[in-house]
Protein backbone atom coordinates (compact mmCIF):
# COMPACT_ATOMS: atom_id res chain seq x y z
CA UNK A 1 0.00 0.00 0.00
CA UNK A 2 1.40 3.33 -0.84
CA UNK A 3 1.87 6.33 1.67
CA UNK A 4 0.88 9.56 2.03
CA UNK A 5 2.62 11.02 -1.12
CA UNK A 6 3.72 14.68 -1.22
CA UNK A 7 5.40 16.93 -4.32
CA UNK A 8 7.73 18.69 -4.59
CA UNK A 9 9.78 17.26 -1.83
CA UNK A 10 12.27 20.48 -1.99
CA UNK A 11 11.20 23.91 -3.15
CA UNK A 12 13.22 27.50 -3.38
CA UNK A 13 11.68 30.41 -4.17
CA UNK A 14 11.90 34.22 -3.41
CA UNK A 15 9.94 36.34 -1.28
CA UNK A 16 6.52 37.74 -2.32
CA UNK A 17 6.33 34.85 -5.19
CA UNK A 18 3.88 32.27 -5.09
CA UNK A 19 3.86 28.52 -3.94
CA UNK A 20 2.02 25.44 -3.71
CA UNK A 21 2.31 21.70 -2.65
CA UNK A 22 0.35 18.80 -3.36
CA UNK A 23 -0.57 15.92 -1.12
CA UNK A 24 -1.95 12.48 -1.98
CA UNK A 25 -3.33 10.87 1.05
CA UNK A 26 -3.31 6.88 1.53
CA UNK A 27 -6.37 5.52 -0.11
CA UNK A 28 -8.87 5.17 1.71
CA UNK A 29 -8.06 7.90 4.65
CA UNK A 30 -10.70 10.65 5.00
CA UNK A 31 -8.93 12.34 7.74
CA UNK A 32 -5.83 14.60 5.81
CA UNK A 33 -3.70 17.30 8.04
CA UNK A 34 -1.38 19.57 7.06
CA UNK A 35 1.31 20.62 9.51
CA UNK A 36 4.13 22.71 9.26
CA UNK A 37 7.18 22.08 10.82
CA UNK A 38 10.43 24.53 11.77
CA UNK A 39 13.95 23.42 12.65
CA UNK A 40 14.11 21.87 16.21
CA UNK A 41 10.18 21.96 16.82
CA UNK A 42 7.37 19.85 16.46
CA UNK A 43 4.74 20.15 13.50
CA UNK A 44 2.03 22.48 14.06
CA UNK A 45 -1.16 22.03 12.62
CA UNK A 46 -1.87 24.56 9.81
CA UNK A 47 -5.18 22.71 8.98
CA UNK A 48 -7.15 19.72 9.05
CA UNK A 49 -10.12 18.26 6.63
CA UNK A 50 -12.64 15.58 7.38
CA UNK A 51 -13.48 14.43 3.48
CA UNK A 52 -13.46 17.81 1.67
CA UNK A 53 -14.74 19.66 4.67
CA UNK A 54 -12.15 21.98 6.61
CA UNK A 55 -12.92 21.19 9.72
CA UNK A 56 -10.23 23.02 11.53
CA UNK A 57 -8.24 25.57 10.21
CA UNK A 58 -8.18 27.88 13.06
CA UNK A 59 -3.96 27.92 12.61
CA UNK A 60 -3.70 28.97 9.09
CA UNK A 61 -2.28 32.34 8.40
CA UNK A 62 -5.60 33.00 6.42
CA UNK A 63 -3.84 36.67 4.53
CA UNK A 64 -1.60 34.22 2.47
CA UNK A 65 -2.17 30.77 2.89
CA UNK A 66 -5.49 28.71 1.16
CA UNK A 67 -6.05 24.92 0.50
CA UNK A 68 -8.35 22.85 -1.02
CA UNK A 69 -9.58 19.18 -0.78
CA UNK A 70 -11.58 18.34 -3.92
CA UNK A 71 -13.12 15.79 -3.97
CA UNK A 72 -12.08 14.63 -0.72
CA UNK A 73 -8.48 13.42 -1.82
CA UNK A 74 -5.90 15.17 -2.30
CA UNK A 75 -5.04 18.31 -1.46
CA UNK A 76 -3.04 21.09 -2.22
CA UNK A 77 -1.93 24.40 -0.12
CA UNK A 78 -0.67 27.54 -1.14
CA UNK A 79 0.98 30.70 -0.01
CA UNK A 80 0.37 33.66 -1.93
CA UNK A 81 3.29 35.99 -1.50
CA UNK A 82 5.91 33.95 0.01
CA UNK A 83 7.51 35.71 3.41
CA UNK A 84 11.32 34.59 4.60
CA UNK A 85 9.47 33.30 7.93
CA UNK A 86 7.75 30.55 5.69
CA UNK A 87 10.74 28.70 5.16
CA UNK A 88 9.71 25.56 7.17
CA UNK A 89 9.18 21.78 5.54
CA UNK A 90 5.42 21.25 5.41
CA UNK A 91 4.25 18.16 6.36
CA UNK A 92 0.92 16.22 5.24
CA UNK A 93 -0.68 13.35 7.09
CA UNK A 94 -3.83 11.49 6.85
CA UNK A 95 -5.70 9.26 8.91
CA UNK A 96 -8.35 6.29 8.50
CA UNK A 97 -12.27 7.13 9.36
CA UNK A 98 -12.64 7.25 13.34
CA UNK A 99 -8.83 6.21 14.03
CA UNK A 100 -6.23 7.79 16.16
CA UNK A 101 -3.19 7.19 14.03
CA UNK A 102 -1.66 9.58 11.87
CA UNK A 103 0.72 8.54 9.04
CA UNK A 104 3.25 11.36 7.65
CA UNK A 105 4.26 12.28 4.00
CA UNK A 106 7.94 13.12 3.62
CA UNK A 107 7.31 16.73 3.59
CA UNK A 108 7.90 19.30 1.56
CA UNK A 109 10.92 21.26 2.62
CA UNK A 110 10.65 25.26 1.18
CA UNK A 111 13.31 28.14 1.45
CA UNK A 112 12.11 31.59 0.75
CA UNK A 113 15.45 33.46 -0.18
CA UNK B 1 -3.23 27.13 23.20
CA UNK B 2 -2.91 23.33 24.85
CA UNK B 3 0.48 22.98 25.57
CA UNK B 4 3.10 20.11 25.51
CA UNK B 5 6.55 19.98 26.95
CA UNK B 6 9.16 17.92 26.57
CA UNK B 7 13.02 18.35 27.41
CA UNK B 8 14.73 19.12 24.32
CA UNK B 9 17.81 17.31 25.33
CA UNK B 10 20.20 16.01 23.72
CA UNK B 11 19.69 13.02 25.78
CA UNK B 12 22.88 11.32 25.57
CA UNK B 13 22.87 7.35 26.64
CA UNK B 14 25.48 4.34 26.21
CA UNK B 15 24.17 1.54 24.11
CA UNK B 16 22.62 -1.44 25.90
CA UNK B 17 21.03 1.15 28.51
CA UNK B 18 17.68 2.59 29.37
CA UNK B 19 16.94 5.68 27.90
CA UNK B 20 13.74 7.70 29.93
CA UNK B 21 11.97 10.36 27.56
CA UNK B 22 8.85 12.65 29.02
CA UNK B 23 6.11 14.80 28.49
CA UNK B 24 3.74 16.93 30.30
CA UNK B 25 0.64 18.09 28.56
CA UNK B 26 -1.78 21.15 29.60
CA UNK B 27 -5.01 19.59 28.95
CA UNK B 28 -7.18 17.23 31.05
CA UNK B 29 -9.22 16.24 28.81
CA UNK B 30 -6.82 14.71 26.59
CA UNK B 31 -7.93 11.33 26.10
CA UNK B 32 -5.10 9.77 23.43
CA UNK B 33 -1.39 10.03 23.55
CA UNK B 34 1.28 9.12 20.90
CA UNK B 35 5.22 8.74 20.60
CA UNK B 36 6.48 9.30 17.42
CA UNK B 37 10.25 8.94 16.09
CA UNK B 38 12.02 11.34 13.98
CA UNK B 39 14.95 10.95 12.00
CA UNK B 40 17.04 14.06 10.86
CA UNK B 41 15.80 15.22 7.73
CA UNK B 42 12.67 12.36 7.90
CA UNK B 43 8.83 12.71 8.42
CA UNK B 44 7.36 11.60 11.86
CA UNK B 45 7.35 7.84 12.64
CA UNK B 46 4.51 6.47 15.01
CA UNK B 47 6.27 4.11 17.56
CA UNK B 48 3.81 3.88 20.35
CA UNK B 49 0.14 4.93 21.43
CA UNK B 50 -1.29 4.92 25.14
CA UNK B 51 -4.89 5.55 25.93
CA UNK B 52 -5.14 4.29 29.46
CA UNK B 53 -3.40 5.25 32.73
CA UNK B 54 -0.24 2.37 33.22
CA UNK B 55 2.13 0.92 31.34
CA UNK B 56 2.00 -0.56 27.73
CA UNK B 57 4.78 -2.44 26.18
CA UNK B 58 6.01 -3.13 22.55
CA UNK B 59 8.98 -4.64 21.78
CA UNK B 60 12.25 -2.79 23.57
CA UNK B 61 10.03 0.19 23.85
CA UNK B 62 7.20 0.87 26.99
CA UNK B 63 4.92 3.88 27.31
CA UNK B 64 3.71 5.18 30.34
CA UNK B 65 0.71 7.08 31.46
CA UNK B 66 0.12 8.81 34.12
CA UNK B 67 -3.55 10.80 33.45
CA UNK B 68 -3.57 12.39 37.21
CA UNK B 69 -0.04 13.81 36.81
CA UNK B 70 -0.53 14.87 33.51
CA UNK B 71 2.59 12.71 32.47
CA UNK B 72 3.57 10.63 29.75
CA UNK B 73 6.70 8.87 29.50
CA UNK B 74 8.51 6.63 27.14
CA UNK B 75 11.37 4.11 28.23
CA UNK B 76 13.91 2.10 25.73
CA UNK B 77 15.55 -0.71 26.50
CA UNK B 78 18.48 -2.06 25.15
CA UNK B 79 19.39 1.33 23.02
CA UNK B 80 20.56 0.99 20.10
CA UNK B 81 22.82 3.52 17.91
CA UNK B 82 20.12 3.59 15.07
CA UNK B 83 17.36 4.58 17.87
CA UNK B 84 19.03 7.80 17.68
CA UNK B 85 16.32 10.18 16.61
CA UNK B 86 14.39 13.02 17.87
CA UNK B 87 11.07 11.71 19.83
CA UNK B 88 8.01 13.90 19.77
CA UNK B 89 5.43 13.37 22.08
CA UNK B 90 1.62 14.03 20.29
CA UNK B 91 -1.44 14.97 22.76
CA UNK B 92 -4.93 15.03 21.26
CA UNK B 93 -7.18 17.78 22.41
CA UNK B 94 -10.35 16.52 24.54
CA UNK B 95 -12.09 14.38 22.29
CA UNK B 96 -10.90 15.18 18.74
CA UNK B 97 -8.80 14.38 15.69
CA UNK B 98 -6.75 17.34 16.74
CA UNK B 99 -2.81 16.83 17.79
CA UNK B 100 -0.66 18.80 19.18
CA UNK B 101 2.84 17.70 19.34
CA UNK B 102 5.63 18.95 22.25
CA UNK B 103 9.37 20.26 20.83
CA UNK B 104 10.89 16.60 20.69
CA UNK B 105 13.50 15.22 22.56
CA UNK B 106 16.83 14.68 20.56
CA UNK B 107 18.29 10.76 21.59
CA UNK B 108 22.11 10.33 21.20
CA UNK B 109 22.66 6.29 21.64
CA UNK B 110 26.69 6.39 21.88
CA UNK B 111 28.32 3.38 20.90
Amino acid sequence: EAGVVQSPRYKIIEKKQPVAFWCNPISGHNTLYWYLQNLGQGPELLIRYENEEAVDDSQLPKDRFSAERLKGVDSTLKIQPAELGDSAVYLCASSPDGKNIQYFGAGTRLSVL
Amino acid sequence: QKEVEQNSGPLSVPEGAIASLNCTYSDRGSQSFFWYRQYSGKSPELIMSIYSNGDKEDGRFTAQLNKASQYVSLLIRDSQPSDSATYLCAVNIGGTYKYIFGTGTRLKVLA
